[in-house]
């Protein structure tokens, strides 16, 4: 079956702790998305990336890095610099711009 | 920056009635697109239904469907035969031609009664 997935499902970081959330899918598409949802909001955009070894800031990025080594895999990586981690990530991917985003189940991040 | 309005927080319908949910949008952009995505309590986001702005016909899918109003920069869902299923956050979302990003509303829950 052709999808996204992210794991995992559940994230418990602790104060001063690097956390990485993994995105893979395997729908052959170029692009791939991190959006971050909190109670009552819509989703914002926190980072894309179009190619491999290529990605962009969204609106959020601060607090946040990713990597784009394999067109299948996005990972985000919350830092310690991430004051107000505790939120609803998402994943997306598209086959390019203009394209229909298509997402994954999410990660729950809770900080202990 | 291009901003969606949702201004129904909630709404509810009876099973098997019919439903409109609102979506307004502000942009100066010509060349977009629109979508409606469904979050259930999984939380997962499914696309329901997307509209080119180019095209001058309403997007339809099953018992979807919308009312692009371009002029007045509109563009709301209707559900039709509503089931217990349709229950869930509704989002509709913009994606301007020349960009990636999604601008998502705040959302509406809707609650199908039986």
């Amino acid at each position: 079956d052709g999808g996204i997935t992210q794991s995992p499902k559940y994230l418990f970081r602790k104060e001063g702790q690097n956390v990485t959330l993994s995105c893979e899918q395997n729908l052959n598409h170029d692009a791939m998305y991190w959006y971050r949802q909190d109670p009552g909001q819509g989703l914002r955009l926190i980072y894309y990336s179009q190619i491999v070894n290529d990605f962009q800031k969204g609106d959020i990025a601060e607090g946040y890095s990713v990597s784009r080594e394999k067109k299948e895999s996005f990972p985000l990586t919350v830092t310690s610099a991430q004051k107000n981690p505790t939120a609803f990530y998402l994943c997306a991917s598209s086959t390019y711009a203009q394209e229909t985003q298509y997402f994954g189940p999410g990660t729950r991040l809770l900080v202990l | 920056a291009q901003t969606v309005t949702q201004s129904q927080p909630e709404m509810s319908v009876q099973e098997a009635e019919t439903v409109t949910l609102s979506c307004t949008y502000d942009t100066s952009e010509s060349d977009y697109y629109l979508f409606w995505y469904k979050q259930p309590p999984s939380r997962q986001m499914i696309l329901v239904i997307r509209q080119e702005a180019y095209k001058q016909q309403n997007a339809t899918e099953n018992r979807f469907s919308v009312n692009f109003q371009k002029a007045a920069k509109s563009f709301s869902l209707k559900i039709s035969d509503s089931q217990l299923g349709d229950a869930a956050m509704y989002f509709c979302a913009f994606l301007r031609g020349s960009n990636y990003k999604l601008t998502f509303g705040k959302g509406t829950l809707l609650t199908v009664n039986p």
